[in-house]
């Protein structure tokens, strides 16, 4: 099994739609996760940290789940600008490092 | 803001030669890491160092190697090019402060081309 495991879409959805993200990840431990957005041919940016007690910021909103082991990201009130790929961030199952998941891609459309 | 720095954007070299990717943070981050993004593959982690003169391998080191003489610097070395290692070459730092993992920045990426 993947540390961190996405689904890598894409996800098409409107202008205005809500759209969520799951992220699995093999850790039982891990304490750390985060989102990151990655435009097309660009580095990724950090999104959010992801909290046991959830984050929220402005339209998006991550939580983590550590019964079914899984961190989530929700988009609200989606824009043509929010189409990107979005990569899971958690840590290794052994160490101190960081892994990243895949990406999962969204785009939006008019 | 945190600034990381690669010193291309784009490099074109040929099969065999030795190729010097640079990249500079300037927070005082305890930690680098070189990172490469192919298609279909995500990011995979060639090597970290978590000090200055230290490095271990991630996932991929083969036919890389690293050098950290100042904190700020981390140099990821091709000692002899290869068409596999044509890639987008991305450097990251972050620093060991607070509980868990600390989130990683990255530079603007170098796209390297070996023809």
């Amino acid at each position: 099994r993947k540390e961190v495991e996405q689904d890598p879409g894409p996800f098409n959805v409107p202008e205005g739609a809500t759209v969520a993200f799951n992220c699995t990840y093999s850790n039982s431990a891990s304490q750390s996760f985060f989102w990151y957005r990655q435009d097309c041919r660009k580095e990724p940016k950090l999104l959010m940290s992801v909290y046991s007690s959830g984050n929220e910021d402005g339209r998006f909103t991550a939580q983590l789940n550590r019964a079914s082991q899984y961190i989530s990201l929700l988009i609200r009130d989606s824009k043509l600008s929010d189409s990107a790929t979005y990569l899971c961030v958690g840590p290794r199952e052994y160490g101190n490092k960081l892994v990243f998941g895949a990406g999962t891609i969204l785009r939006v459309k008019s | 803001d945190v600034k990381v720095t690669q010193s291309s954007r784009y490099l074109v070299k040929r099969t065999g030669e030795k190729v010097f990717l640079e990249c500079v943070q300037d927070m005082d981050h305890e930690n680098m890491f070189w990172y490469r993004q192919d298609p279909g593959l995500g990011l995979r982690l060639i090597y970290f160092s978590y000090d200055v003169k230290m490095k271990e391998k991630g996932d991929i080191p083969e036919g890389y190697s690293v050098s950290r003489e100042k904190k700020e610097r981390f140099s990821l070395i091709l000692e002899s090019a290869s068409t596999n290692q044509t890639s987008m070459y991305l450097c990251a730092s972050n620093t060991n402060g607070g509980t868990g993992n600390q989130p990683q920045h990255f530079g603007d990426g170098t796209r390297l081309s070996i023809l």
